[in-house]
């Protein structure tokens, strides 16, 4: 299993320009979300969704839309980006079904907005 | 609420000391309390989790609901333990809240030969 992929690993952006971080788990896991990570701020919940067809907001959505269509893929966009959202973004992906809390982190990707 | 407080940044110890990372939380239900590591240049993994009241890498972590504390120690650090730690705090409910998991602000620890 290759667990957690996110694509691109790195990206830069120009303010305003939009784009999709892809996140895909081969888990069969029905939650996944995105964070971000920030110095000083740990990670942030930006949006997570538990099942195909069903997501939700996190602590800071705003800027960033997410949709669910399959179980295997949860992708993240950015729709206009700003300079505050120069972070590395996060997926990560667990079981609904315990209560274990392990959550599957992908590599990670990079993303810097000039 | 749910708020996860890592009040330390970094934490630079002497291999062979004790190593401790502060953890507090503040949550109205009944909490799972986890600690996740980065080691450099890998992902983020789970250490351990409060209800298995297991030691992992030599790590131990009591969960105090009276000081609200998840502190997590090791009596003799190595330098392998040099990584960023994150302290995070969920629902015991799956099903409650959303089920998410709420991060602290990480603690980097640095183990010195």
């Amino acid at each position: 299993n290759a667990g957690v992929t996110q694509t691109p690993k790195f990206q830069v952006l120009k303010t305003g320009q939009s784009m999709t971080l892809q996140c895909a788990q081969d888990m069969n896991h029905e939650y996944m979300s995105w964070y971000r990570q920030d110095p000083g701020m740990g990670l942030r919940l930006i949006h997570y969704s538990v099942g195909a067809g069903i997501t939700d907001q996190g602590e800071v959505p705003n800027g960033y839309n997410v949709s669910r269509s399959t179980t295997e893929d949860f992708p993240l966009r950015l729709l206009s980006a700003a300079p505050s959202q120069t972070s590395v973004y996060f997926c990560a992906s667990r079981r609904t079904s315990t209560n274990t809390g392990e959550l599957f982190f992908g590599e990670g990707s990079r993303l810097t907005v000039l | 609420a749910q708020r996860v407080t890592q009040p330390e940044k970094l934490l630079s110890v002497f291999k062979g000391a004790p190593v401790e990372l502060k953890c507090n939380y503040s949550y109205s239900g009944s909490p799972e309390l986890f600690w996740y590591v980065q080691y450099s240049r890998q992902r983020l993994q789970l250490l351990l989790r409060h209800i298995s009241r297991e030691s992992i890498k030599g790590f131990t972590a009591d969960l105090n609901k009276g000081e609200t504390s998840f502190h997590l120690k090791k009596p003799f650090a190595q330098e392998e333990d040099s990584a960023m730690y994150y302290c995070a705090l969920g629902p015991s409910n799956v099903k409650a809240a959303g089920n998410k998991l709420t991060f602290g602000g990480g603690t980097r620890v640095l183990v010195k030969p």
